[in-house]
């Protein structure tokens, strides 16, 4: 596709639930991030993949959250026994490397009741 | 802790003025900035970037500055449009960048006509 696409849009859970979220980057993009945003507060990086691996994931809150990328292009995020302090929006961004111009998808608009 | 800064929430410009956006940061590791523009229920759009090697980049109405010793950089648009009304992130990253963007908490932009 042309841009980064992240499904659903809107995502309504109620709490103790389990969800996942999914990516999908921009073609040919090694590089692909997670980063949450709370109300009022700039996104928050949460996990980075460099093709197939997790780069860095030291910014999950907590192991109730996990995300894979395992054929280096598609990337799920999967949250467990879902809190409503996991509100929020989570954007995945994805770029050619590191240091490279970064571009996001639209966001998934999570909230836990 | 918070290590980049944009201390004003909201600024208000007049149509055809400049538009003057702050950041400061305090991570004196971050080596790349950047700006990214972002409209409600839409992911954030990258607008301009500055290595830290520079201390000004432009780009058509766009330009950034970055001061270095002082730890700041700035945005300026001008003249400004009313299309330009929007929360504008300031970002950073250091070395590689497998800590993803360190985001501000952004600045409302209105352009008043």
């Amino acid at each position: 596709g042309a841009g980064v696409s992240q499904t659903p849009s809107n995502k309504v859970t109620e709490k103790g639930k389990y969800v996942e979220l999914r990516c999908d980057p921009i073609s040919g993009h090694t590089a692909l991030y997670w980063y949450r945003q709370s109300l009022g507060q700039g996104p928050e990086f949460l996990i980075y993949f460099q093709g197939t691996g997790a780069a860095d994931d030291s910014g999950l809150p907590n192991d109730r959250f996990f995300a894979v990328r395992p054929e280096g292009s598609v990337s799920t995020l999967k949250i467990q026994r879902t809190e409503r302090g996991d509100s929020a929006v989570y954007l995945c961004a994805s770029s050619r490397g590191v240091n490279t111009e970064a571009f996001f998808g639209q966001g998934t608009r999570l909230t836990v009741v | 802790d918070q290590q980049v800064k944009q201390n004003s929430p909201s600024l208000s410009v007049q149509e055809g003025r400049i538009s003057i956006l702050n950041c400061d940061y305090t991570n004196s590791m971050f080596d790349y900035f950047l700006w990214y523009k972002k409209y409600p229920a839409e992911g954030p759009t990258f607008l301009i970037s500055i290595s830290s090697i520079k201390d000004k980049n432009e780009d058509g109405r766009f330009t950034v500055f970055l001061n270095k010793s002082a730890k700041h950089l700035s945005l300026h648009i001008v003249p400004s449009q009313p299309g330009d009304s929007a929360v504008y992130f300031c970002a950073a990253i250091s070395g590689g960048g497998a800590d993803g963007l360190t985001f501000g908490k952004g600045t409302h932009l209105i352009i008043q006509p």
